[in-house]
């Protein structure tokens, strides 16, 4: 069965630091694969996406992730972190042809200033 | 345009009773999922609606849960006998067409007492 390991509950990083956030995947084929941020009361928000091709994607809010197969990981990224990137981070995986998403665990970002 | 939109943003219930959950997707989106984001369990799928086809209901935990999704649109979670443990954030989901990007409502957050 697909499943998705995000293997930090917690980091702390500091305001200008660079950030990454680690994911990954367990998916017999091409995954298509998902992060999302979520901040306090607040829905999912889309950060960015794999579906195919490139294996480096930029995504909104200055985050990009790489798709390593050989790993089958998937970790989020960013050069320099602001106090607004204080959330939680779920990374997903498209399961099935139904489009229904497995998510991680989520890893929760807090931002020292 | 408009996004997802739940209601009730907020549910307090007693345990025993029936509860509604409303999602309104986002025009033309084909496809509606339902989600429970609890502290325990984390993210889960629940229902996945496309067009006129069958819902796929893998994740419905009991038969205490049911959905229905009128006219291909509007969508209604219905729990019946609540238990303490259905305590939740409920979010609600829609995608032009099942294969895309998912894009969340703000969730109710359900509390059985």
């Amino acid at each position: 069965a697909q499943s998705v390991t995000q293997p930090d509950i917690h980091i702390t990083v500091s305001e200008g630091a660079s950030l990454e956030l680690r994911c990954n995947y367990s998916y017999g084929a091409t995954p298509y694969l998902f992060w999302y941020v979520q901040s306090p009361g607040q829905g999912l928000q889309l950060l960015l996406k794999y579906f195919s091709g490139d294996t480096l994607v930029q995504g909104i809010k200055g985050f990009e992730a790489e798709f390593k197969r050989s790993q089958s990981s998937f970790n989020l990224r960013k050069p320099s972190v602001h106090w607004s990137d204080a959330a939680e981070y779920f990374c997903a995986v498209v399961s099935g042809n139904t489009g229904k998403l497995i998510f991680g665990q989520g890893t929760t970002l807090q931002v020292k200033p | 345009g408009a996004g997802v939109s739940q209601s009730p943003s907020n549910k307090v219930t007693e345990k025993g009773k029936d509860v509604e959950l409303r999602c309104d997707p986002i025009s033309g989106h084909t496809a509606l999922y339902w989600y429970r984001q609890s502290l325990g369990q984390g993210l889960e799928f629940l229902i996945y609606f496309q067009g006129n086809s069958a819902p796929d209901k893998s994740g419905l935990p009991s038969d205490r849960f049911s959905a229905e999704r009128t006219g291909g649109s509007v969508s209604t979670l219905t729990i019946q006998r609540t238990q303490q443990e259905d305590s939740a954030v409920y979010l609600c989901a829609s995608s032009r067409d099942g294969a895309g990007e998912q894009f969340f409502g703000p969730g109710t957050r359900l509390t059985v007492l």
